[in-house]
């Protein structure tokens, strides 16, 4: 595919505990976005990065914090897992930010919080 | 408000011609119209994107009302493959540029 994934896939986390989810991306796009899907929501975008150390908030970025120290990777923390932040992570990634550059998504990770 | 609106699910048969409605009545002048499909247990992927003409690529065509308040995606012949959850997403300038994806058109495809 396009050059970006995310790891890990799935995984299980307790309640309280922090969990790091990683994108990385081959194609030296400067723009990189973490969404977050639910059933009923669509998806909804976390936080954003337009440069590296350049991030800002989207649509329901509290409980999570992100960073961005080289161009190919961007990182998603959640410092305290609650169940609410149960659901299916996608990271994108876009050459520019201009309303005709489109996305390129990852295969997403699965994050169950018990 | 950047949202769109779409209808929560359609069907079509297989290989018979599927046409996907999005009305974005608030839409700008600079503001393009981007579709996405998301297949099960995958990441959104790129259909087709435009701004005031129809557009056509190997995967659809895209129909632009004159006045632009609504779109059409459609999909020449539907297979199997093609079932999934269409999104029409219209990214606007104003402000910080970013998607807003709504819940999309649920495309089931008959054999």
């Amino acid at each position: 595919d396009a050059g970006i994934t995310q790891s890990p896939r799935h995984k299980v986390t307790e309640t309280g505990t922090p969990v790091t989810l990683r994108c990385h991306q081959t194609e030296n796009h400067r723009y990189m976005y973490w969404y977050r899907q639910d059933p009923g929501h669509g998806l909804r975008l976390i936080h954003y990065s337009y440069g590296v150390k350049d991030t800002d908030k989207g649509e329901v970025s509290d409980g999570y914090s992100v960073s961005r120290s080289k161009t190919e990777d961007f990182l998603l923390t959640l410092e305290s897992a609650t169940s609410s932040q149960t659901s299916v992570y996608f990271c994108a990634i876009s050459e520019g930010m201009g309303a005709g550059y489109g996305y390129t998504f990852g295969s997403g990770t699965r994050l169950t919080v018990v | 408000d950047a949202k769109t609106t779409q209808p929560n699910s359609m069907e079509s048969n297989e290989e018979e011609p599927v046409h996907l409605p999005c009305n974005h009545s608030t839409i700008s002048g600079t503001d393009y119209i981007h579709w996405y499909r998301q297949l099960p247990s995958q990441g959104p992927e790129y259909v087709i994107h435009g701004l005031t003409s129809n557009v056509n690529n190997r995967m659809a065509s895209l129909a632009i009302a004159e006045d632009r308040k609504s779109s059409t995606l459609i999909l020449h012949r539907a297979t199997l493959r093609d079932a999934a959850v269409y999104y029409c997403i219209r990214p606007s300038l104003l402000g910080t540029y970013k998607y807003i994806f709504g819940t999309g058109t649920r495309l089931k495809v008959l054999a």
